[in-house]
This record gives structure tokens, C-alpha cells and sequence, in this order.
């Protein structure tokens, strides 16, 4: 089983670039989510999805777009990397609310640094 | 609005001292859950335990126990006879029943000496 799996694992930007950090799960799950974890500080959800075709905003969505075209993926795209934007981002999933019958899923994270 | 603090922001005790880390959450709701999550030096968050709102039951899960406790709204975690590898990161969480967002805390970071 792979779980939830995140490329790529660490990548540098310059400002101004843009990217697209990859998450897939083979768990069948519906809902999805990405955070962002900054140096010292908890997570932070950028988005995250109930299924495919479905996207909301989390906490902090500014400078990020998603897409769940179908279940298995939910890219994380940055169109104009900032500094503000380097920190470790993890994907997540769950198949339904991450409640009592099922946990969030994490992936290992992808370091990114914007220089 | 719903919230979660984990005043310690970072704890050392000595390998095989007992250690409590400590979570309050601020809600109005009745139903909701609570989680604990690890971060090992690794950086892969690892999920430990959920508890429901109508659960106070505790839980102890060989060295791991917790302790829910609605009057006070904490649901601390402790480690019995800690080890070196309990070294990490740990995160309190919590989610609304009628929420789809996990609120994470600050996270508490443990050092267990040798």
C-alpha cells in the first residue's frame, strides 16, 4: 500500500516561478486536503476536497490553486512563487471526514524553499 | 470559533520520566473530535488516537494515555517511562461534526534525553 504519496520531496524555487507539487492516494478516499507547516508553527489548510470535481478554501488560500479531477489526485499549484510561500507542504487525505471511523492520512511532505 | 492551545511549546525530560503534554480546545459545540498526531524527526506526521465529544472515557495504549476531559476541555496526553524515540513533535487537533476542516494546535516539541 502507498498511502498518500507527494512529489516532489524538496525543490527550490526563484521568485516569480511556478509549480506544481503532486499528491495521489490509492486508498480510495474522498476527501483531500493540503497544509502548509511553517518553521515552529502547526498546520495551516491551504485547501482540501470532498470529492472529486469539489474544491474549498481552507485558512490561508491566497497564492494557491487546486484541482481534484478525479479521486485519486489533488495537485497543489503556486503560479507566482514568494518567500512567504517556503515551508514544508503536507497532503492528506481521509475517506470521509478524517472522523471516528477513519483518520487523515499524511503524506511524507514536500520542502520548498522560494529563494 | 473553534480553537485549539498547546501552551508547552517545547519540553526535555530525561529518558524514562513520565511527561504530560497539554491540549484545551474552545468550541460550542457538543459534537466534535479530537486527535493526536506525532511528528518524529522525520517530518511524516503519524495519527495516535481520535476521541469523540461523547467518549471521556480514557485511553491508554501501552505507554500512550490520554485524558479527556469535557469539564475543563483538555485532552491531555501522556508518556509513561518515555523513551528516546518519543522524541518529536506532537499535535492536538480538533474537528466540528458539522466541519469538514481539522483545526491543528501549535504542536508541542518533546526532547527525551539519554
Amino acid at each position: 500500500n502507498a498511502g498518500v504519496t507527494q512529489t516532489p520531496k524538496f525543490r527550490i524555487l526563484k521568485i516569480g516561478q511556478s509549480m506544481t507539487l503532486q499528491c495521489t492516494q490509492d486508498m480510495n478516499h474522498n476527501y483531500m486536503y493540503w497544509y502548509r507547516q511553517d518553521p515552529g508553527m502547526g498546520l495551516k489548510l491551504i485547501y482540501y476536497s470532498v470529492g472529486a470535481g469539489i474544491t474549498d478554501k481552507g485558512e490561508v488560500p491566497n497564492g494557491y490553486n487546486v484541482s481534484r479531477s478525479t479521486t485519486e489526485d489533488f495537485p497543489l499549484r503556486l503560479e507566482l512563487a514568494a518567500p512567504s510561500q517556503t515551508s514544508v507542504y503536507f497532503c492528506a487525505s481521509s475517506y470521509n471526514r478524517g472522523l471516528g471511523e477513519q483518520p487523515q492520512h499524511f503524506g511524507d511532505g514536500t520542502r520548498l524553499s522560494i529563494l | 470559533a473553534q480553537k485549539v492551545t498547546q501552551a508547552q511549546t517545547e519540553i526535555s525530560v530525561v529518558e524514562k520520566e513520565d511527561v504530560t503534554l497539554d491540549c484545551v480546545y474552545e468550541t460550542r459545540d457538543t459534537t466534535y473530535y479530537l486527535f493526536w498526531y506525532k511528528q518524529p524527526p522525520s517530518g511524516e506526521l503519524v495519527f495516535l488516537i481520535r476521541r469523540n465529544s461523547f467518549d471521556e472515557q480514557n485511553e491508554i495504549s501501552g505507554r500512550y494515555s490520554w485524558n479527556f476531559q469535557k469539564s475543563t476541555s483538555s485532552f491531555n496526553f501522556t508518556i509513561t517511562a518515555s523513551q528516546v524515540v518519543d522524541s518529536a513533535v506532537y499535535f492536538c487537533a480538533f474537528l466540528m461534526n458539522r466541519d469538514d476542516k481539522i483545526i491543528f494546535g501549535k504542536g508541542t516539541r518533546l526532547h527525551i534525553l539519554p
